[in-house]
């Protein structure tokens, strides 16, 4: 059985705090691995496909790293807001197939 | 339209009766998936097409579980005789290509509850 692990589960950070959560995936027969926001009411929005080993991308105050070889990402959020709460989730490509496994998520509640 | 549709967005169903979920992809999008989230889980795995052909079933839970995309756009995910174990997120995403390293586009979901 693969498992996708993120943590923590649920998170508060005081709003202007920086904060960054975990993604630990089997570091055999990877692809990809993708990070999702999901905000309550709405569909989960992509924030990024990562491929390549030592991949760093950002997309204004988010930013999201990648070790395939120890297998894990974390993601980075500079200067918390409100609008940043909601669950990210990451995503585990596969190469055997095009199964994507995911992750329970973490919860953000940013606290004004 | 824009996005992907999902429809109905919520679904209450008695015990033992037929539900169909339906799926609007992004046009010309290859690959469609649908996933299965229940309260306090990540999205589970279901089934994958690409195009009208269903190349994984393997995450259908029991053989009350079916879906189709005959021509290749809309996806229907079909439950017969609910049971209250059925009750939940089913998330339908999307993508252009077909090995699905691209980003999905998911819609926003049937919730499905079972009575």
């Amino acid at each position: 059985i693969l498992n996708v692990e993120q943590s923590p589960q649920s998170l508060h950070v005081q709003e202007g705090d920086s904060t960054n959560f975990t993604c630990s995936f089997p570091s055999s027969n990877f692809y990809a691995l993708h990070w999702y926001r999901w905000e309550t009411a709405k569909s989960p929005e992509a924030l990024f496909v990562m491929t390549l080993n030592g991949d760093e991308k950002k997309k204004g105050r988010i930013s999201a790293t990648l070790n395939t070889k120890e297998g894990y990402s974390y993601l980075y959020i500079k200067g918390s807001q409100p609008e940043d709460s909601a669950t990210y989730l990451c995503a585990f490509f596969m190469n055997r197939d095009d199964k994507i496994i995911f992750g329970k998520g973490t919860r953000l509640h940013i606290l004004p | 339209g824009a996005g992907v549709s999902q429809s109905p967005r919520y679904k209450v169903a008695k015990r033992g009766q037929d539900v169909a979920l339906r799926c609007d992809p992004i046009s010309g999008h290859v690959s469609l998936f649908w996933y299965q989230q229940a309260l306090g889980q990540g999205p589970e795995f279901l089934t994958y097409f690409q195009n009208e052909a269903q190349l994984d079933k393997s995450g259908l839970p029991s053989d009350r579980f079916f879906a189709e995309r005959p021509e290749g756009s809309v996806s229907t995910l079909k439950i017969q005789r609910t049971q209250q174990e059925d009750s939940a997120v089913y998330l339908c995403a999307s993508s252009r290509q077909g090995l699905s390293t691209g980003e999905l586009f998911f819609g926003e979901g049937s919730r499905l509850t079972v009575l």
